[in-house]
């Protein structure tokens, strides 16, 4: 069974700076794909960003980037130039590629921005 | 944009109690999700729905049943509640057949079981 790992609880970055958050997940599969989601305090989960595993270029959206390890299975999030507005939880999520659509998530990363 | 509205953000039941947390999209979408949100277990799939009158179970069904008899609703019900089912309840939807969409949040039901 596929799993998702997001070894860091809790991070903390400083207002402008960048953070890394990291994410490893288990898989027999080849194609599939990589999701992180973003959910502000008391507020509704949206999509950051997202990465196809038979593209070997690292997906990138503004601010938002990710280093996609593919024989390491790994899928960290890169967040550059870091605003007050980035603060929430991070949720790392793995999709097999098929017709479901199932989602499996990681545990999460609750993100401070410090001003 | 998508929009998935859940019924309630906030909901205050009793041990015993039948509960319903409805879920609506406007989007067509086949697919419909139910989560439970625990601090520190992420999000885990309860049940999901890819057609009308069609459901699977997730990762932890028990104690859930769901019901979808329109396309763009998706009731989740618990038939008995009980104090551990005090959670965070998240729907979703999203388009079938194609991997890379992503799925459509609502706000969340905070339910909370006395």
């Amino acid at each position: 069974a596929q799993t998702v790992t997001q070894s860091q609880p809790e991070m903390s970055v400083q207002e402008a700076e960048t953070v890394t958050l990291s994410c490893t997940y288990d898989t027999s599969e080849s194609d599939y794909y990589l999701f992180w989601y973003k959910q502000p305090p008391s507020r509704q989960m949206i999509l950051v960003i997202r990465q196809e595993a038979y593209k070997q270029q690292n997906a990138t959206e503004n601010r938002f980037s990710v280093n996609f390890q593919k024989a390491a299975k790994s899928f960290s999030l890169k967040i550059s130039d870091s605003q007050l507005g980035d603060a929430a939880m991070y949720f790392c999520a793995y999709r097999k590629e098929g017709a479901t659509n199932k989602l499996i998530f990681g545990t999460g990363t609750l993100l401070a921005v410090q001003p | 944009d998508v929009k998935v509205t859940q019924s309630s953000r906030y909901l205050v039941k009793r041990t015993g109690e039948k509960v319903f947390l409805e879920c609506v999209q406007d989007m067509d979408h086949e697919n419909m999700f139910w989560y439970r949100q625990d601090p520190g277990l992420g999000l885990r799939l309860i049940y999901f729905s890819y057609d009308v009158k069609m459901k699977e179970k997730g990762d932890i069904p028990e104690g859930y049943s769901v019901s979808r008899e329109k396309k763009e609703r998706f009731s989740l019900i618990l038939e008995s509640a009980s104090t551990n089912q005090t959670s965070m309840y998240l729907c979703a939807s999203s388009i079938a057949g194609v991997s890379d969409q992503p799925q459509h949040f609502g706000d969340g039901t905070r339910l909370s079981i006395l």
